[in-house]
């Protein structure tokens, strides 16, 4: 099947690690990817690992792979304000990779706290 | 360099009535896919196109509808449309197969 689940809610103190979490159902996913979105406004590309990956670093932003579980996570270091939005996981599941289907989960929204 | 453009920015309708959103892709990319993104969800796939042909579609009624012209750029359509359409919608544009990039989104309210 294909669903993407996240936590809704994390909320942290500017200058913490964030962690947000996501799991999904399709192992065969070539590519699964981290976007934000600002109130109001489209959805920014964040960054994104390839599946044969278990680990991508891009600077303030960590993305873990762990394929057995089918979980993915997101650590954003020294959290800003800024970093408040929405954060959106979302993969390509297998049989999709020619029509660019993907697949998001429903949202985790950050709150930073001064 | 500009990337991906919607208009109009807001739009809102009334129940019955068709609508028509553009976007224009990111120069150089092909590829441009559809999602709409009810509040507090996430978005949800429309279709996708590449070289004006359709290479994907979700689940959604055949009130839906979409083409994409020689320059690349693209217009979804939706007749008869229903309290229910109301959300964001979203394009996308890719390389073949690359990860793709969206625009600010067409907010449609249908009353």
């Amino acid at each position: 099947g294909e669903d993407v689940e996240q936590s809704l809610f994390l909320s942290v103190r500017e200058g913490d690690s964030s962690v947000i979490n996501c799991t999904y159902t399709d192992s065969s996913s070539t590519y699964l990817y981290w976007y934000k979105q600002e109130p109001g406004a489209g959805l920014q590309l964040l960054t994104y690992i390839f599946s044969n990956m278990d680990m991508k670093q891009d600077q303030r932003l960590t993305v873990l792979l762990n394929k057995k579980d089918k979980h993915l996570s997101l650590r954003i270091a020294d959290t800003q304000t800024g970093d408040s939005a929405i954060y959106f996981c979302a993969e390509i599941p297998h049989g999709s990779s020619n029509t660019g289907k993907l697949i998001f989960g429903q949202g985790t929204t950050l709150q930073v706290k001064p | 360099d500009a990337g991906v453009t919607q208009s109009p920015t807001h739009l809102i309708k009334t129940r019955g009535q068709h609508v028509t959103l553009r976007c224009s892709p990111i120069s150089g990319h092909k590829s441009v896919s559809w999602y709409q993104q009810v509040l507090g969800q996430g978005p949800q796939f429309i279709f996708q196109y590449y070289e004006k042909e359709e290479r994907g579609r979700g689940n959604f009624p055949d009130r839906f509808s979409a083409r994409q012209f020689p320059n690349y750029s693209s217009e979804l359509n939706v007749n008869a449309l229903l309290l229910g359409d109301s959300a964001l919608y979203l394009c996308a544009s890719s390389l073949v197969g690359k990860e793709q990039y969206f625009g600010p989104g067409t907010r449609l309210t249908v009353t």
